[in-house]
């Protein structure tokens, strides 16, 4: 019940792209959804969070999209760049605890 | 520079040594949190202190122990180190509050190999 479990483990996109990541959970008492970006040799950080209560936001090209009834959510990278070359985690967890659980991890290799 | 810092940033160790990891930030969040990244970079937490009071402990040997003297730094120790201990350890911290998940902020890493 505490899992998240995140799709592709891998992904190649052209320069331009679209590169989407999806993710399911099955704890409904989660309320807080943050996807986490890593690059290699860093710690990672906050790219984007979600709470369940509406079904999408953006923050410039990066959005997640929720799906409270299926209990998934995914992030769309728009105009992939070579930048955004890392590995991307979805995570969720419930704000009474403070603890979050993470995917397993998608690494995003974006080719020029 | 406002950061969350890690010492040392690589530790090479043979097995059955004892071994310390320090943490420090300087954000003046009051939660703090070590996380373990695994060869698979399966990242999975280890401990939470909130205001040098642990808070979460999750199935971790007792092998490990971390030590929180105030809440700017945590310190993870680790005694009898076993082969299974390489990974990657980050520290992290978030200013959270009740009914709000806010930002966590990760250290660089320490890459722990145990020979």
């Amino acid at each position: 019940q505490q899992q998240v479990k995140q799709s592709p483990q891998s992904l190649i996109v052209q320069k331009g792209g679209i590169s989407i990541i999806n993710c399911a959970y099955e704890n409904t008492a989660f309320d807080y959804f943050p996807w986490y970006q890593q690059f290699p040799g860093k710690g990672p950080a906050l790219l984007i969070a979600i709470r369940p209560d509406v079904s999408e936001k953006k923050e410039g090209r990066f959005t997640i999209s929720f799906n409270k009834s299926a209990k998934q959510f995914s992030l769309h990278i728009m105009d992939s760049q070579p930048g955004d070359s890392a590995t991307y985690f979805c995570a969720a967890t419930n704000t009474g605890f403070q603890k979050l659980v993470f995917g397993t991890g998608t690494r995003l290799l974006v080719s020029p | 520079d406002t950061a969350v810092s890690q010492t040392p940033k690589y530790l090479v160790t043979q097995m059955g040594n004892d071994k310390s990891i320090k943490c420090e930030q300087n954000l003046g969040h009051d939660t703090m949190y070590w996380y373990k990244q695994d060869s698979k970079k399966f990242l999975k937490i280890m401990f939470s202190y909130n205001n040098k009071e642990l808070i979460i402990n999750e199935t971790v040997p007792n092998r490990f122990s971390p030590k929180s003297p105030d809440k700017a730094h945590l310190n993870l120790h680790i005694n009898s180190l076993e082969l299974g201990d390489s990974a990657v350890y980050f520290c992290a911290s978030s200013q959270a509050s009740p009914g709000q998940v806010l930002e966590q902020f990760f250290g660089p890493g320490t890459r722990l190999t145990v020979l």
